[in-house]
């Protein structure tokens, strides 16, 4: 069964702290992985993408790693800001249909405190 | 921030109720999408549509209908509405040429909070 598991569930750091998302997927065949930040109340917003063939790929403050090997990516934010208050998503993506279905974790809720 | 809207953006109705959840982008994207989001809980694709007059299901069954008459505009119906369908609706939209390069990117609008009671 193609599953998405994120950790931790939740987790509240202070501002200025960096702190490690973690992300395992058993998704097969394997096209893509995305994170996604929610913040409340609004639409997920693309922050990274990597294919088969990257293991690194940073955007501003934020740094997504992936072994497509173990399956396991982790999103790695560095100096936390309050703004940096949302649900993270990862989302993997299959290349078995046309549609390039896509598999949805539940998030891990992160909190920034001053 | 990614052009494509919402309405409304919250909704608090009674039961047996007809709604249309609006959704609307102005990048010209030609793949839309619905999913719907429980709280705390991972998305799940509701519809779908590649172009106008193509809709399809999507995994999770859903009482709600779409429609795809323009390339800009994806509603969503429900006919006769109930507690169950309490949720986050959101709507989504792609380009449909990049999703063969597998870097795919989905846009999401702001979502509906919907509430029946």
């Amino acid at each position: 069964k193609n599953q998405v598991e994120q950790s931790p569930q939740s987790l509240i750091i202070l501002e200025g702290k960096n702190c490690t998302l973690q992300c395992n997927y058993t998704v097969s065949p394997f096209s893509n992985l995305r994170w996604y930040k929610q913040d409340t109340g609004r639409g997920p917003v693309s922050l990274t993408i990597m294919t088969f063939s990257e293991n690194t790929k940073s955007n501003g403050r934020y740094t997504a790693t992936l072994d497509a090997d173990t399956k396991q990516s982790s999103l790695h934010i560095t100096a936390s800001q309050l703004s940096d208050s949302a649900s993270y998503i990862c989302v993997v993506s299959d290349r078995g249909s046309t549609l390039g279905r896509l598999y949805f974790g539940r998030g891990t809720q992160l909190t920034v405190w001053p | 921030e990614a052009d494509i809207y919402q309405t409304p953006r919250y909704l608090v109705i009674g039961t047996g109720k007809k709604i249309t959840l609006e959704c609307s982008q102005t990048m010209g994207h030609d793949k839309m999408y619905w999913y719907q989001q429980d709280p705390g809980m991972e998305l799940h694709l509701i519809h779908y549509s590649y172009g106008v007059n193509s809709t399809e299901k999507g995994d999770l069954s859903s009482e709600s209908t779409v429609s795809r008459i323009r390339t800009e505009h994806f509603p969503l119906t429900l006919e006769s509405a109930r507690p169950s369908h309490t949720s986050q609706y959101l709507c989504a939209s792609s380009d449909a040429v990049l999703s063969t390069k597998s870097e795919e990117t989905q846009y999401f609008g702001p979502g509906t909070r919907l509430l029946v009671l």
